[in-house]
């Protein structure tokens, strides 16, 4: 049983330029939240989407958007990239209903670098 | 002041050390709490939950005292894999979807020969 998946695990763009990141939750799973950790520091929450919709968001600005499919799985998109957006972009999943004491599994993460 | 503050460190150590670890947090309403574990250029991973009458799990001890709003992690015996960074974790209180866990920055351990 496959967990957290993410693609790509590197990733090198110019600055202005715009990405997607992708994450596919584990399988049962149907809720999705994004991190972004810089070097150096923890991670920091983004967002989260459960049934299609954002539901909770982070102190990030609109440049940080996303979206969930049907089948749970995820995007971030980043535009107008700056330099300080590269970062480790982790993704974990849970189930519906986990509620609040339930820890978070990452995937292996994206690494963004912006040049 | 940050929600979660940890001592970044390193904390250098030798082989079969005991080192502990604190982490204070500012929300008095938080619910759960989590030590994770990351190793360089990885994702962090799950070590383990805090409950409030602390646990233990082989060689690491977690405490939690809601009075003073902190978080400790105790470490027996260090092996050299123990090296790492290790990221005090608490949640976001009041979220209606939970699991909107605030990081601390992390501890870097270094466990020596």
């Amino acid at each position: 049983d496959a967990g957290v998946t993410q693609s790509p695990t590197h990733l090198i763009k110019t600055r202005g330029q715009q990405v997607t990141l992708r994450c596919s939750p584990k399988s049962g799973h149907d809720t999705v939240s994004w991190y972004q950790q810089a070097l150096g520091q923890g991670p920091q929450f983004i967002f989260q989407y459960y049934e299609e919709e954002e539901r909770q968001r982070g102190n990030f600005p609109d440049r940080f958007s996303g979206h969930q499919f049907p089948n749970y799985s995820s995007e971030l998109n980043v535009n107008a990239l700056l330099l300080g957006d590269s970062a480790l972009y982790l993704c974990a999943s849970l189930p519906s209903g986990a509620g609040v004491v339930a820890p978070l599994h990452f995937g292996n993460g994206t690494r963004l670098t912006v040049t | 002041r940050k929600e979660v503050e940890q001592d970044p460190g390193p904390f250098n150590v030798p082989e079969g050390a005991t080192v502990a670890f604190n982490c204070t947090y500012s929300n008095s309403a938080s619910q759960s709490f989590f030590w994770y574990r990351q190793d360089c250029r990885k994702e962090p991973k799950l070590l383990m939950s805090v409950y409030s009458s602390g646990n233990e799990d082989g060689r690491f001890t977690a405490q939690l005292n809601r009075a003073s709003q902190y978080i400790s992690l105790l470490i027996r015996d260090s092996k050299l894999s123990d090296s790492a960074t290790y990221l005090c974790v608490v949640n976001k209180a009041g979220m209606e979807y939970g699991n909107k866990l605030v990081f601390g920055a992390g501890t870097i351990l270094r466990v020596k020969s």
